[in-house]
């Protein structure tokens, strides 16, 4: 099993650009999770999905974040326009239906705005 | 609001003893708490769950307990390795019923041999 994959794995852009981040779940997952990390604020939960659907986006930090699930196998974190503030590791998680609650993390993607 | 605190000071101890690490929650009763590693670089790992109705779990030389009285788990680690510095976080279930973690800010672990 690959685990779950993100791309691209570092990325550096410019105050004001778009910044497109994707994820790939573990097969037959049908939880996944987005995050942010940082060294003040840890690990902080912005939106999540169960079959695709988002269930709580109220960590999504402002309207410059959307995220969307098209399939069981695609999610995508969009910033927009991106702020010095942003740059952070996301990660994403994905987790099994079933009543053991575990997360399985990406190795997650490390965003600089300059 | 709910409120997880870890120990904010690293932890130095030498190999082949035993690392106690603390997680205390405020504010609420979570349904159950885990424990994961983090390397540098890297995504958290899944280490060990604990529901609210257990006191003890253990795994290889894992230990952790969870005392919903004190609100408060500990995650021991035996015998100590080199291999075993990391940070550990803890992450209680959010309130209700459903799939959030709250997460600790997580305590770094240095064995040295």
């Amino acid at each position: 099993d690959a685990g779950v994959i993100q791309s691209p794995r570092h990325e550096v852009t410019e105050m004001g650009q778009e910044v497109t981040l994707r994820c790939k779940p573990i097969s037959g997952h049908d939880y996944l999770f987005w995050y942010r990390q940082t060294m003040m604020r840890g690990l902080e939960l912005l939106i999540y999905f169960n079959n695709n659907v988002p269930i709580d986006d109220s960590g999504m930090p402002e309207d410059r974040f959307s995220a969307k699930m098209p399939n069981a196998s695609f999610s995508t974190l969009k910033i927009q326009p991106s702020e010095p503030r942003d740059s952070a590791v996301y990660f994403c998680a994905s987790s099994l239906p079933r009543s053991q609650e575990t997360q399985y993390f990406g190795p997650g993607t490390r965003l600089l705005v300059l | 609001s709910q409120k997880i605190e870890q120990n904010s000071e690293a932890l130095n101890i030498q190999e082949g003893k035993t690392a106690t690490l603390t997680c205390n929650y405020t504010n609420y009763s979570p349904a159950y708490l885990q424990w994961y590693r983090q390397d540098p670089g890297r995504g958290p790992v899944f280490l060990l769950l604990i529901r609210e109705n257990e006191k003890e779990k253990r795994k290889e030389r894992l230990k952790v307990t969870f005392d919903t009285t004190l609100k408060q788990s500990l995650f021991h680690i035996t015998a100590s390795q080199p291999a075993d510095s990391a940070t550990y976080l803890c992450a209680p279930s959010g309130p209700g019923n459903n799939r959030k973690l709250i997460w600790g800010l997580g305590t770094s672990l240095a064995v040295n041999p």
